[in-house]
């Protein structure tokens, strides 16, 4: 597609529940990145993908939070048994495999949880 | 181990003025990428700029400006004749040498402007 598009755009869920966010990249682009982005804070990386393999997974907070990619290209972020300190914004980007735009992070509009 | 500090949380100009965006960044890498990025209210990042380590000129982009300098590990970021359009937050983020290249960014804590009329 023509941006990184996620959905959903905003999840409100009771603690305890498992969510999926999902990541569809810019077509072509190989390398996937997760981060989150809680209240008034920076980003904090989470997982990087090159194609469907996670060679850097240092972010990923606890055993409860988990990603995957399939076919190179759509991935989807899982929190198992929410917690509230969970809530904050989740951000997808993508960027190219080499050329000029190495290294530049596009971003998707994120995925805002909410957890009650 | 990769840091970058944006010691500014918050600066708040009137319409016109300049204002400067302090980054200082730590890296133990000799090639490496600096990043700017803005984040206005609506929430999506928006890539500004991207300088190789090797490259320490600086540039200028309408009434942006970057000052890249290797010797203090500064990234600072220029806004002259400020808009209220520029209100947003602004994040600096360092990426690890291209050679091995996971393309991680480490972001800073980001500093809001606000840019009144």
């Amino acid at each position: 597609g023509a941006g990184v598009s996620q959905s959903p755009s905003n999840k409100v869920t009771e603690k305890g529940k498992d969510v999926e966010l999902r990541c569809d990249p810019i077509s072509g682009h190989t390398a996937l990145y997760w981060y989150r982005q809680s209240l008034g804070q920076g980003l904090e990386f989470l997982i990087y993908f090159q194609g469907n393999s996670a060679p850097d997974k240092s972010g990923l907070p606890s055993d409860r939070f988990s990603a995957e990619r399939t076919g190179g290209s759509v991935s989807t972020l899982t929190i198992q048994r929410t917690q509230q300190e969970d809530s904050a914004v989740y951000l997808c980007a993508s960027s190219s495999p080499g050329g000029a735009g190495a290294n530049v992070l596009t971003f998707g509009a994120g995925s805002r949880l909410t957890v009650l | 181990a990769q840091k970058v500090t944006q010691a500014q949380t918050e600066i708040s100009v009137v319409e016109k003025e300049d204002v400067t965006l302090d980054c200082v960044y730590e890296t133990r890498d000799t090639t490496y990428y600096l990043f700017w990025y803005k984040q206005p209210p609506s929430g999506e990042l928006v890539f500004l700029i991207r300088r190789n380590s090797f490259d320490e000129q600086n540039e200028i982009s309408g009434r942006y400006s970057w000052n890249f300098q290797k010797s203090t590990s500064s990234f600072n970021f220029t806004i002259t004749a400020s808009q209220v359009v520029d209100s947003a937050v602004y994040f600096c983020a360092l990426s690890e040498a291209p050679a091995s290249n996971t393309g991680k960014l480490i972001f800073g804590q980001g500093t809001t402007l606000q840019v009144k009329p």
